[in-house]
């Protein structure tokens, strides 16, 4: 099966840094890689996702980048805010019979430092 | 409902006593998920409903794991005789299509 590795698992940064989470997977045949923030007390929500035929996005301050050759996609969050404070959770998934069958990668807490 | 509704919130069981842990997804979402997720990790896939069916059941644990959704909405997961090893978060998420899950704020079950 499919197995998704997250770094780093905290990630401490200053206001207004940039911020950089990478994964890398295992499964050849996934072809989409959302990004979910888990706040404290709730559920992961989505913030970002990308699909194996582009190799970025960019959402206002948040961008991933994928390289299928590698297996590694990223997440990059610049001007970072006190609010970016939360879990980051990477996943990969493929088409299993109609819908999108995810592994999540282990999180990175991300700290903002005001 | 505004978003993914789980109840209850909290469940505290002994061990060997049976539970069942509800979700009611967002009103259309077709596709409904259950996910596990111990502390520290990320979710770890269950089971997957198409509206009544139950289409993806490889990642419930054993057979003391099971769920169902009778009509199509409000499913729920039941684990029976509980083990202290079942203790963790449990999520139920939904979503209109293939991608793009909406998550609720979990069930946090503690088996003593």
């Amino acid at each position: 099966g499919e197995n998704v590795e997250q770094h780093p698992s905290t990630l401490s940064v200053q206001e207004g840094d940039s911020a950089v989470i990478k994964c890398t997977y295992s499964d050849s045949a996934s072809n989409y890689f959302p990004w979910y923030k888990q706040e404290l007390g709730k559920g992961p929500q989505l913030i970002i996702d990308i699909r194996s035929n582009v190799g970025e996005k960019k959402d206002q301050r948040i961008a991933v980048t994928l390289n299928k050759t590698a297996k590694h996609f990223s997440l990059h969050i610049t001007e970072t805010q006190p609010e970016d404070s939360a879990v980051y959770f990477c996943a990969a998934g493929r088409n299993s019979g109609g819908y999108q069958k995810v592994t999540f990668g282990t999180g990175t807490k991300l700290q903002v430092i005001p | 409902g505004a978003g993914v509704s789980q109840s209850p919130r909290y469940k505290v069981t002994k061990r060997g006593q049976d539970v069942a842990l509800r979700c009611d997804p967002i009103s259309g979402h077709v596709s409904l998920y259950w996910y596990r997720q111990a502390l520290g990790q990320g979710p770890e896939f269950l089971t997957y409903f198409n509206y009544e069916a139950q289409q993806d059941k490889s990642g419930l644990p054993n057979d003391r794991f099971s769920a169902e959704r009778p009509e199509g909405s409000i499913s729920t997961l039941t684990i029976q005789r509980t083990e202290q090893r079942d203790s963790a978060m449990y999520r139920c998420a939904s979503s209109l299509g293939p991608e793009k899950l909406f998550f609720g704020s979990g069930t946090q079950l503690s088996v003593l």
